[in-house]
């Protein structure tokens, strides 16, 4: 069974609109850690941010917003006025305290910001 | 003050060649990992090592591949005998302790199998 989801495969929106990049895990473990990654087209991969499970406040950076809910199982994205430089593709990932040194990726969300 | 370096950057190999991937981690980082992404897929936990010691493989296939983490130097993967399946891009990530730790990732082996 597929641990962390990322429903949408490709996104295009019109810069400076709103958007959005759902992510849904799965777990049995109690203490998790979730993280979200910028692959931009030059291929590195960019670490944005870690949560644990016993943190469910919602956290912002600049454009970048973090929706954490437990309830939903759900660890969703948002960027605000996106811009071009924002044209990438976005993993989410689960790190589990049981399995511990794996982390387990979704399929990733390309987003693509339309000038 | 470094990130995680990988070298090459691009690898081409025809079938049957080997193929050597090597991973240098962030200074003060002893914990290595290998990841595998398939075109348009994300990236799928190959192996975990620290200094000298393998301590979970579970993502490794059962042939032709191996990993290493020597005492000194860089972090190897090694693809014996490669096919056109082996092509992806390789990433290799490093942390400062396992679990919870974030893990940096460097900027990925591309590897072509012609």
């Amino acid at each position: 069974a597929q641990k962390v989801t990322q429903a949408q495969t490709e996104i295009s929106v019109v810069e400076k609109e709103d958007v959005t990049l759902d992510c849904v895990y799965e777990t049995r473990d109690t203490t998790y850690y979730l993280f979200w990654y910028k692959q931009p087209p030059s291929g590195e991969l960019v670490f944005l941010i870690r949560r644990n499970s016993f943190d469910e406040q919602n956290e912002i950076s600049g454009r970048y917003s973090w929706n954490f809910q437990k309830s939903t199982s759900s660890f969703n994205f948002t960027i605000t006025a996106s811009q071009v430089v924002d044209s990438a593709v976005y993993f989410c990932a689960l790190s589990e305290a049981s399995t511990g040194n794996q982390f387990y990726f979704g399929t990733g969300t390309s987003l693509t910001v339309i000038p | 003050n470094a990130g995680v370096m990988q070298n090459p950057r691009h690898l081409v190999r025809r079938r049957g060649q080997e193929a050597r991937l090597r991973c240098s981690p962030m200074k003060g980082h002893s914990h290595v990992y290998w990841y595998r992404q398939l075109p348009e897929e994300g990236l799928k936990f190959m192996v975990y090592l620290q200094k000298e010691n393998i301590i979970d493989e579970s993502g490794m296939p059962k042939e032709r591949f191996s990993a290493e983490f020597p005492k000194e130097g860089p972090s190897i993967l090694r693809i014996q005998q490669v096919v056109r399946g082996d092509s992806a891009a390789y990433f290799c990530a490093s942390s400062p302790g396992q679990g919870w730790h974030t893990q940096y990732f460097g900027p990925g082996t591309r590897l072509t199998v012609l």
